[in-house]
């Protein structure tokens, strides 16, 4: 059956530091794969889509890359700020094109 | 305010209890999902509707019951559910295109906290 893993272990990282969040799947091959920001007792925040003839993808401080041969993303922070501090999620899409099944996460904590 | 209000935000309701969770999305969008996060686990997809019909039913239980009376509103109707239903439930809405998403993902809503005592 399709498998997402993201790392369950929380990464501590110094502010100006760059996160790197690594998101793996396994038995299939999806077209596209999705990062979200979620705060405590909130819903997920879109942040970025890279698709898979998309190697990388950039927005402000975030960037992600998406390596189909190794089946996996990753999704990096630069600068990181205290504010950065959430779990981010991947969310590659199963079956439909729309139908989005979700990592558990991975809880980043940026410290001052 | 992410253009998806659920409400209510928080629910107590006891095992014989029925009750309804509310989503209504003010983009324009023509899918609507229902998740469920319990503590410690991943989102876990529930109903899908695509053109207020529902295409997908993840297996869950007939203690939830879906409702789309257009595209813009989204229920999900509760009733003789168990403590282990206790969690947080997210309304999410997206544009299908049919073809792929847009590159603006799904905009989820704050959720409503729901407790079964």
């Amino acid at each position: 059956s399709q498998k997402i893993e993201q790392n369950s272990e929380a990464l501590n990282i110094q502010e100006g530091k760059t996160a790197t969040l690594t998101c793996n799947y396994t038995n299939y091959s999806p077209a596209y794969l999705q990062w979200y920001r979620q705060d405590p007792g909130r819903g997920p925040v879109f942040l970025l889509l890279i698709r898979e003839n998309e190697k990388e993808k950039r927005k402000e401080r975030l960037k992600v890359t998406f390596d189909t041969t190794l089946k996996q993303s990753l999704f990096h922070i630069t600068a990181s700020q205290p504010a950065d501090s959430a779990t981010y999620l991947c969310a590659p899409p199963s079956g439909g094109y729309n139908k989005l099944i979700f990592g558990a996460g991975t809880r980043l904590a940026v410290h001052p | 305010e992410t253009g998806v209000t659920q409400t209510p935000r928080h629910l107590v309701m006891g095992m014989t209890n029925k009750k309804s969770l509310k989503c209504e999305q003010h983009l324009g969008h023509n899918a609507m999902y229902w998740y469920k996060q319990s503590a410690k686990k991943p989102l876990e997809l529930m109903f899908v509707y695509n053109f207020k019909e529902q295409t997908e039913n993840n297996s869950v239980p007939s203690r939830f019951s879906p409702e789309c009376p257009n595209s813009s509103h989204l229920f999900l109707h509760l009733h003789t559910l168990q403590p282990e239903d206790s969690a947080l439930y997210l309304c999410a809405s997206s544009q299908d295109e049919g073809r792929g998403p847009t590159s603006y993902g799904y905009t989820f809503g704050s959720g409503t906290r729901l407790t079964v005592v």
